[in-house]
């Protein structure tokens, strides 16, 4: 099963860009097995897709974000990447990267970073 | 979007009683062209992630426990627990794949009576 493993800083001002990253083992993000997601949740709250990228390179954004996201892949490092600009405090949430199968369910999660916007 | 809501928002169960929770669409997530409903469920337990529990409104996903079940169609769409353990304790979410963007309901609170 594919694991993912979420990194990047736990505190972003505000007006600058979150960038985070996941690491895939036990699959290739170069494999066209799934869509390579980012999905985050407000402490708290529910739960919002931003979107993916696929093996291809292409990406989907949800249309609510799409002007401030940007998900790449990195083959040669099997990972993928977002990056979220202009970030205000209601961007403040855990951020998971997952799977989607083509289908569209996700069915691997990793265990989720805190990113906290303030100055 | 398609809005997925659940009910109730927080629910108290006797272990060993069924748990019933409920998800409601804005639209019908039935594909006429493959007679799939494009649901899915997830537990979500304090500090981890979402598991997957059940996708196309009612396969259980892998290694997931049998007193687990899905069922409904178009606009309607139940999860059930037959008989509540301690470990189920946990936010049930409702996913939507039927249109992007994916959207989830908004949990659904499971605790112990």
């Amino acid at each position: 099963q594919v694991q993912l493993q979420e990194s990047g800083p736990g505190l972003v001002k505000p007006s600058e860009t979150l960038s985070l990253t996941c690491t895939v083992s036990g699959g290739s993000v170069s494999s066209g097995d799934y869509h390579w997601s980012w999905i985050r949740q407000p402490p708290g709250k529910g739960l919002e897709w931003f979107g993916f990228v696929y093996y291809s390179g292409s990406a989907n954004y949800n249309p609510s974000l799409k002007s401030r996201v940007t998900i790449s892949l990195d083959t040669s490092k099997n990972q993928f990447s977002l990056k979220l600009s202009s970030v205000t405090a209601a961007d403040t949430a855990v951020y998971y990267c997952a799977t989607r199968v083509l289908s569209g369910w996700f069915g691997s999660w990793g265990q989720g970073t805190l990113v906290t916007v303030s100055s | 979007d398609i809005v997925m809501t659940q009910s109730p928002d927080s629910l108290a169960v006797s272990l060993g009683e069924r748990a019933t929770i409920n998800c409601k669409s804005s639209q019908s997530l039935l594909y006429s062209s493959n007679n799939k409903n494009y649901v899915a469920w997830y537990q979500q337990k304090p500090g981890q992630p979402p598991n997957l529990l059940i996708y196309w409104a009612s396969t259980r996903a892998s290694g997931v426990p049998d007193r687990f079940s899905g069922s409904g169609s178009e606009t309607d769409f139940t999860l059930t627990i037959s008989s509540l353990q301690a470990e189920d304790v946990a936010v049930y979410y409702c996913q939507q794949y039927y249109n992007t963007p994916p959207t989830f309901g908004q949990g659904t609170k499971l605790e112990i009576k």
